[in-house]
């Protein structure tokens, strides 16, 4: 079965830094990696997809690795801002039988503050 | 485009009742997926329909039923409420083949059963 970690459970930044939020799978078999933000009782927003066979995404701020065979997922947030304040949710889509089938995370959640 | 839109937004239930969620997927797209978020956790899949079958289903029990109809718009019901059941209840479309595999995500019912 499938198990998504995602390290820090919580982090807590000034303005301006620039992070990295950690994720981990168990099953190298995946047909690609989701990095989702959500807001308080919120529903998600996708910020970026990798593909199995690529390496890495970028959107404006926004930087997600992908590393397969280790199992390993980093989403890099540069110059950080309060707007960013939010879970950060990955998750994993399987292949075969369970594409569709997203597994997720706990999330970090980040606060950044002024 | 329209996204995909879930009602009701908010509900309170007591245990042993019965509920049903309602899903408009989004425009053009084929699948539907449901996911339950309890408090501080990450979503978990309940069950995927594609032509209005099901299409693949997690670890819920058999109380939690769905339908999907022929405009691609879906419904899902939990009978015999339990606490555990409070949560929040999220959709997801896609369009199954794409190659993508890219879901869109509601904003989500939330259930309280008291």
């Amino acid at each position: 079965k499938q198990e998504v970690t995602q390290i820090p459970a919580a982090l807590s930044v000034p303005e301006g830094e620039n992070l990295v939020l950690n994720c981990s799978f168990t099953d190298s078999a995946i047909y690609n990696l989701q990095w989702f933000r959500q807001d308080p009782g919120k529903g998600l927003t996708s910020l970026l997809l990798i593909q199995s066979s690529q390496r890495e995404q970028t959107s404006g701020r926004l930087n997600a690795s992908l590393d397969k065979s280790s199992g390993r997922s980093t989403l890099y947030i540069a110059a950080s801002q309060p707007g960013d304040s939010a879970t950060y949710l990955c998750a994993v889509s399987g292949r075969g039988s369970t594409l569709g089938r997203l597994y997720f995370g706990r999330g970090t959640q980040l606060t950044v503050w002024p | 485009e329209t996204g995909v839109t879930q009602s009701p937004t908010h509900l309170i239930k007591t245990r042993g009742q019965q509920v049903t969620l309602r899903c408009s997927s989004q425009s053009g797209h084929n699948t539907v997926s449901w996911y339950q978020q309890a408090l501080g956790q990450g979503p978990q899949f309940i069950f995927q329909y594609y032509r209005e079958e099901e299409n693949g289903r997690g670890n819920f029990p058999p109380r939690f039923s769905g339908l999907q109809f022929p405009n691609y718009s879906s419904e899902l019901n939990v009978n015999a409420l339990e606490l555990d059941d409070s949560a929040l209840y999220l959709c997801a479309s896609s369009l199954a083949g794409n190659g993508a595999n890219v879901l869109t995500f509601g904003a989500g019912s939330r259930l309280t059963v008291l």
